[in-house]
């Protein structure tokens, strides 16, 4: 299957702090990203779309102030977790949608543990 | 409201007794329904997509179908490695869309 990649895999940091994450399409071509935001033992939620030449949307209530995304190709999206805080500290996944053969999915990162101190 | 309910939430079994998931939804403009698997600490691994009722998909252990209301994953004769998060999800229309997904069974599967 197609892959996507996330970068970092694991970032611990001080409150206050700005985080960056990648994540890459490594051999298809995505218009369109997502990221997701899961808590130990919940589901994936999902928190905005990443969109190629375009601004992000932006789910209710996540702060868009806050988590900066920008699409800055049609392989690469970036979140970037501004002032990080405890109450941040998650797991962000990322998933990009794939049209192939006679079905289509969506092929998701494997995600970035963040941590907030 | 678009919910996606998964049952059980935990799921104890021994290696070789087979059982099924449960996902039940309420979507409004349903396009696909998608199943994934998730170790600990990972990404969720694409297993299958099911677009209309009655449709089925199978690999390897696992197989996958769909109602109207719900789908079911089947896994026949399971192994320890079959133990991971089994995460339900839902897709509305049109194609591309972000995914609703369910809180996920974790299957235990013991030799």
């Amino acid at each position: 299957g197609a892959v996507v990649s996330q970068h970092p895999s694991r970032v611990i940091c001080k409150s206050g702090t700005s985080v960056k994450i990648e994540c890459r399409s490594l051999d298809f071509q995505a218009t369109t990203m997502f990221w997701y935001r899961q808590f130990p033992k919940k589901s994936l939620m999902l928190m905005a779309t990443s969109n190629e030449g375009s601004k992000a949307t932006y789910e209710q209530g996540v702060e868009k102030d806050k988590f900066l995304i920008n699409h800055a190709s049609l392989t690469l999206s970036t979140l970037t977790v501004t002032s990080a805080h405890p109450e941040d500290s998650s797991f962000y996944i990322c998933s990009a949608p794939w049209t192939g053969g006679n079905t289509d999915t969506q092929y998701f990162g494997p995600g970035t543990r963040l941590t907030v101190l | 409201e678009d919910q996606v309910t998964q049952s059980p939430e935990a799921l104890r079994l021994q290696e070789g007794e087979s059982s099924s998931l449960n996902c039940s939804y309420t979507v409004s403009g349903l396009r696909g329904l998608f199943w994934y698997r998730q170790d600990p600490g990972k990404g969720p691994e694409f297993l299958f997509t099911l677009y209309s009722a009655g449709e089925e998909k199978e690999k390897e252990r696992l197989k996958a179908t769909l109602t109207k209301k719900e789908s079911f994953l089947h896994i026949t004769a399971p192994k320890p490695e079959d133990s991971a998060t089994y995460l339900c999800a839902v897709q509305k229309v049109p194609a591309g869309t972000a995914l609703i997904f369910g809180k996920g069974t974790t299957l235990s599967v013991s030799s």
